[in-house]
């Protein structure tokens, strides 16, 4: 079946512009989670959904950056104000909650974001 | 929160040795442990992982084995491939209402021919 997409596949904005990324999880998934992987560095936890609702938030930079989730599918990850130091790829995860069980974090493409 | 370190970040081996990496990680509640590969400009694609309750697991030339005393877990390849040249990255997740995976920070690992 189709996995994970991610739109758009790459963004260069300037400085102080606001962006919004789309993540498209797998159909069925529940679990919707967002992570940042700067060049040449490790993947940084950002938020996760579970359905429409964000328990975790703790990954966020700041306030300039917030996420939504609507339908519990589609998920919108927004960056206002952009800084250079927001340029990274911006992944997003999905996977199928059920209590109690692990749980496989299939991954997108990933939007590479660049801000002059 | 949980801090997982990875070693060694940039891992050379010729084709058909082995190769070894790990990783240690600081919460003794995390009980799974996913190995993801990545390929230059691809996402990440989860290869093997080890639930708490078991010690090693393996598939094929990949093994991985988990030290919970220690907090520590090694992915091997064996007979490797030039096709296993890829970035290897360990994660850590306690499972539950939030299962966020904490990632260590990589390894290149080169296969030469």
């Amino acid at each position: 079946g189709a996995g994970v997409s991610q739109s758009p596949s790459n963004k260069v904005t300037e400085k102080g512009k606001d962006v919004e990324l789309r993540c498209d999880p797998i159909s069925g998934h529940t679990a919707l989670y967002w992570y940042r992987q700067s060049l040449g560095q490790g993947l940084e936890f950002l938020i996760y959904f579970q359905g429409n609702s964000a328990p975790d938030k703790s990954g966020l930079p700041s306030d300039r950056f917030s996420a939504e989730r609507t339908g519990g599918s589609v998920s919108t990850l927004t960056i206002q104000r952009t800084q250079q130091e927001d340029s990274a790829v911006y992944l997003c995860a999905s996977s199928y909650e059920l209590a109690g069980f692990w749980k496989t974090q299939y991954f997108g493409p990933g939007t590479r974001l660049l801000v002059l | 929160g949980e801090n997982v370190e990875q070693h060694p970040s940039t891992l050379s081996v010729q084709e058909g040795d082995s190769a070894v990496i790990k990783c240690t990680y600081s919460d003794s509640a995390s009980n799974y442990f996913p190995w993801y590969k990545q390929e230059l400009g691809k996402r990440p694609q989860l290869i093997i992982d080890i639930r708490s309750n078991v010690g090693e697991k393996k598939d094929q030339r990949i093994a991985v084995t988990l030290n919970k005393t220690a907090k520590h877990f090694s992915l091997h390849i064996t007979e490797t491939q030039p096709e296993d040249s890829a970035v290897y990255f360990c994660a850590a997740s306690v499972t539950g209402t939030a299962s966020k995976l904490t990632f260590g920070t990589g390894t290149r690992l080169q296969v030469t021919l």
